[in-house]
């Protein structure tokens, strides 16, 4: 146990659904993060939320929308994606951002594949 | 721009025998380092990480790394691999002022008996 809570741990939807990821801190961090995990490819940092705004963006494609409604919980919203966005999604949480040396913590991760 | 590179995607070992992850930097500034490990089905976990104090840094299930500024690397080791060291392992690096963690593409440990 982490303290970084995901949900659902595995989703499989249709190209033109529209669902969503939850993620879930404990740690009382101020800092969250999506990370893509596919097979073959480094971990790709998609977006950084620090104190409930976003400070990165990594060239996401507009079909994954983040949500940070406060410094504890972050969505992550899907629609109308393709079947190369299958892959594990992972939501991290930190102190701060990556400044200073802290410590990322990372929940267990949703698995997700787009048919 | 900060990069790691870690040499070997894949690395297997027999199991008693000594256990090295190779990891190489890039960065203009003093890095932060970090490894972490990954058990199927899982996230990502922390073994350790350097953050300019004691070049020789110790984690948990006894793994340690050093780092050498003047070969850019940061290489994890354990004496003994056991069985439950099977796993990927990810090295990555910051430094002060970074949003974002920066990471390795990864070495699956196999262990054999």
């Amino acid at each position: 146990e982490t303290g970084v809570t995901q949900t659902p741990r595995h989703l499989v939807m249709g190209m033109t659904n529209k669902k969503s990821l939850k993620c879930e801190q404990h740690l009382g961090h101020n800092a969250m993060y999506w990370y893509k995990q596919s097979a073959k490819k480094p971990l790709e940092l998609m977006f950084v939320y620090s104190l409930e705004e976003r400070v990165e963006n990594n060239s996401v494609p507009s079909r994954f929308s983040p949500e940070c409604p406060n410094s504890s919980h972050l969505f992550l919203h899907l629609h109308t994606l393709q079947p190369e966005d299958s892959a594990l999604y992972l939501c991290a949480s930190s102190q701060e951002t990556a400044d200073s040396g802290n410590t990322i913590y990372f929940g267990e991760g949703s698995w997700l594949t787009v048919v | 721009a900060q990069s790691v590179t870690q040499l070997g995607s894949h690395v297997s070992v027999s199991e008693g025998a000594l256990v090295l992850l190779r990891c190489n930097y890039s960065s203009s500034v003093p890095p932060y380092l970090f490894w972490y490990v990954q058990y199927p089905n899982q996230g990502l976990q922390l073994l350790l990480k350097y953050t300019s104090a004691a070049t020789l840094v110790k984690g948990i299930n006894g793994f340690e790394a050093e780092f050498k500024k003047s070969e850019t690397s940061f290489h994890l080791t354990k004496p003994s691999a056991h069985m439950s060291d099977a796993a990927e392992y990810f090295c990555a690096v910051s430094h002060q002022g970074a949003q974002k963690l920066v990471f390795g593409q990864g070495t699956r440990l196999t262990i054999n008996p």
